[in-house]
């Protein structure tokens, strides 16, 4: 198994450009997350997903948007984006709904807005 | 609102010695805690998780931490730090009580473990 992957490792946008950074895993996890890490914050959740066609906000959604139409693949896209959203992002997924589920995690992908 | 504190920015530690890596949460109802590690550029990797029963929980590359109800403390240790032990660690909180918990991950500490 791969696990979770992400593309980009590396992007550099200019402020008002948009984009989708891309996550996928082949464990056939229903639940994936995207985090955002940012110095002195640790990880903020932005938005999450509990299975296909099903996605729902965390903490910190302004600005994102996310889609989930199978289970292997979960996008964030920025829609316009600004120097605030410079940081390094993690996709995870976990098995199952039950709490005490461990999450796997991509290997992230660092945004810079100029 | 749940949450987790981490209350060390940094922990130095001899090789060989043991180490210690603090966390205090608060949470509604049972908690459900996580160890995750992160070394540079690279995604956090699972260490280990307190669910229920024995307060000391045991994890991957030697590493354990011990639940403590009464001070809402889950502080990582290991008797005997190595080199290859630096980088940093996340603790986590997830609730209990109904519906899909979503986790709450706590700023961080670095290790740095000195030769």
């Amino acid at each position: 198994n791969a696990g979770v992957t992400q593309t980009p490792k590396f992007q550099v946008l200019k402020t008002g450009q948009s984009m989708t950074l891309q996550c996928a895993q082949d464990m056939n996890h229903e639940y994936m997350s995207w985090y955002r890490q940012d110095p002195g914050m640790g990880l903020r959740l932005i938005h999450y997903s509990v299975g296909a066609g099903i996605t729902d906000q965390g903490e910190v959604p302004n600005g994102y948007n996310v889609s989930r139409s199978t289970t292997e693949d979960f996008p964030l896209r920025l829609l316009s984006a600004a120097p605030s959203q410079t940081s390094v992002y993690f996709c995870a997924s976990t098995i199952g709904q039950l709490s005490t589920d461990t999450q796997y995690f991509g290997p992230g992908t660092r945004l810079t807005v100029l | 609102a749940q949450s987790v504190a981490q209350p060390e920015d940094q922990v130095n530690v001899a090789e060989g010695n043991p180490l210690t890596v603090k966390c205090t949460y608060s949470v509604s109802g049972n908690p459900y805690l996580f160890w995750y590690v992160q070394y540079p550029n690279r995604g956090l990797q699972f260490l280990l998780k307190y669910i229920t029963g024995d307060n000391l929980v045991k994890g991957s590359y030697g590493f354990e931490a011990e639940f403590n109800k009464s001070q809402t403390s889950f502080h990582l240790k290991k008797p005997s730090a190595l080199v290859s032990d630096s980088a940093l660690y996340f603790c986590a909180v997830r609730g209990s009580t109904g519906g899909y918990q979503k986790v709450t991950f706590g700023i961080g500490t670095k290790l740095q473990v000195i030769p």
